[in-house]
């Protein structure tokens, strides 16, 4: 089957920096993104990587390893909005996106 | 820029009973999407459709249909609601598919409660 993990829940501090993991077990891969979900809104997309290596975008970061089947996300300089569910999805072979549950960060003052 | 809206954002049924959600792009995005979200899972593809006239199933599509007669409104419809079937719908389209990235733009979301 295929599967996607990711920490149900993490804290982090205001200011601090705080990496997210993604592992995937998935038939095939052609991409991963990082998508946005703060309580009761929509996704919102963040990162798209192809290719293993890091692509940064400001204060966020994602980072793919294609034969570990890992990708984290980083977020820098936290904060307090920045509190929000964070989506793991992979496309797989048929170009489909197999989703993870999502990591709800909780940001403290 | 009104991006994706969906309709109605708030609905209580009845088992039973049938309903219409309404999705609407004004991206002219030739792919669409409906999604289901229930907590502890990931997003679930219920049908999408690449293009004007076509629908495809996804990953649980049983006790939903849809349609997609204009380009821009992708409709999705539960003709006997279950209890099951509570949950957040997320309509979602995206320019391009299968080897371009296809980053997916997400309406608001409609909560659905069947009773």
């Amino acid at each position: 089957g295929q599967n996607i993990d990711q920490p149900t829940e993490m804290t982090a501090t205001e200011g601090a920096i705080v990496q997210i993991n993604c592992t995937y077990q998935t038939s095939g891969f052609n991409g991963l993104f990082w998508y946005q979900q703060h309580a009761g809104e929509a996704p919102t997309f963040l990162s798209y990587n192809v290719l293993d290596g890091l692509e940064e975008k400001g204060r966020f970061s994602s980072f793919l390893s294609r034969s570990k089947g890992y990708s984290y996300l980083l977020l820098k300089e936290l904060q307090m909005k920045d509190s929000a569910s964070y989506l793991c999805a992979v496309k797989d072979s048929n170009y489909q996106l197999i989703w993870g549950a999502g990591t709800k960060l909780i940001i403290k003052p | 820029n009104a991006g994706v809206t969906q309709t109605p954002k708030f609905r209580v049924l009845k088992t039973g009973q049938s309903m219409t959600l309404l999705c609407a792009q004004d991206m002219n995005h030739e792919y669409m999407y409906w999604y289901r979200q229930d907590p502890g899972m990931g997003l679930r593809l219920i049908h999408y459709s690449v293009g004007e006239g076509t629908t495809a199933k996804g990953e649980v599509p049983d006790g939903y249909n849809v349609s997609r007669l204009k380009k821009q409104n992708f409709l999705l419809g539960l003709e006997s609601a279950a209890p099951s079937q509570t949950s957040v719908y997320f309509c979602a389209s995206s320019y391009s598919a299968g080897q371009a990235t296809g980053e997916l733009f997400f309406g608001e979301g409609s909560r659905l409660t069947v009773l």
